[in-house]
């Protein structure tokens, strides 16, 4: 079974770093696309990076030279390394693979949740 | 950026109704519109990708269309579980957008 499970996340003060997890199984991780995305408490979907399977990433521009994807081929775990946290990072992170010629999110984890305050 | 705005941000049904929902780009995306349900607590979950197709093992009641700009999400015969949130997202070019989405609520 394909599955996704992220963890890492915690109540963190401003300014502060932290990284996300998301272990998969049932699937290779390099093998696929894989993207974050984030919702905000009460707010709706906010797309975060990607990282493709050559290695290669992109960002939101909210989040651009702050957060750093990354994979562990030999953990199959995706990362997602977030510095210089603000209070509007406060959001629950899931991890999601990327399917299909036209590039949709298929299996998403259950999310973990970072709050940044003081 | 490609904006992605969803009509209505709200609506109000009764079981059995047919309900649409629409999506608008801000530019050109050709058919790389997907939709997303969301339940509260819980993780989306792709309904219809590139913009007509129908995800595996979802319910033919959901069906998309749509192309260039504008698209919409119907749902055929409203039943219980699919009271939720709906979310129209770009992947033409990133970074990908979501649409604010349309809560569907029991009338």
């Amino acid at each position: 079974e394909v599955q996704l499970v992220e963890s890492g996340g915690d109540l963190i003060q401003p300014g502060g770093s932290l990284r996300l997890s998301c272990a998969a199984s049932g699937f290779t991780v390099s093998s696929n696309f894989m993207t974050w995305v984030r919702q905000a408490p009460g707010k709706g979907l906010e797309w975060v990076s990607i990282i493709y399977t050559g290695g290669s990433t992109n960002y939101a521009d909210s989040v651009k030279g702050r957060f750093t994807v990354s994979r562990d081929n030999s953990k199959n775990t995706l990362y997602l390394q977030m510095n210089r946290l603000r209070a509007e990072d406060t959001a629950v992170y899931y991890c999601a693979t990327i399917q299909g010629s036209r590039y949709y999110m298929d299996v998403w984890g259950k999310g973990t949740t970072v709050t940044v305050s003081s | 950026d490609i904006q992605m705005t969803q009509s209505p941000s709200s609506l109000s049904a009764s079981v059995g109704d047919r309900v649409t929902i629409t999506c608008r780009a801000s530019q050109t995306i050709s058919t790389y519109l997907n939709w997303y349900q969301q339940k509260p607590g819980t993780a989306p979950k792709v309904l219809i990708y590139a913009a007509s197709s129908l995800q595996t093992g979802v319910p033919s009641k959901f069906s998309g269309s749509g192309s260039g700009t504008d698209f919409t999400l119907t749902i055929s015969s409203l039943q219980p579980e699919d009271f939720a949130t709906y979310y129209c997202q770009q992947s033409y070019s990133t970074p990908w957008t979501f649409g604010q989405g349309t809560k569907v609520e029991i009338k």
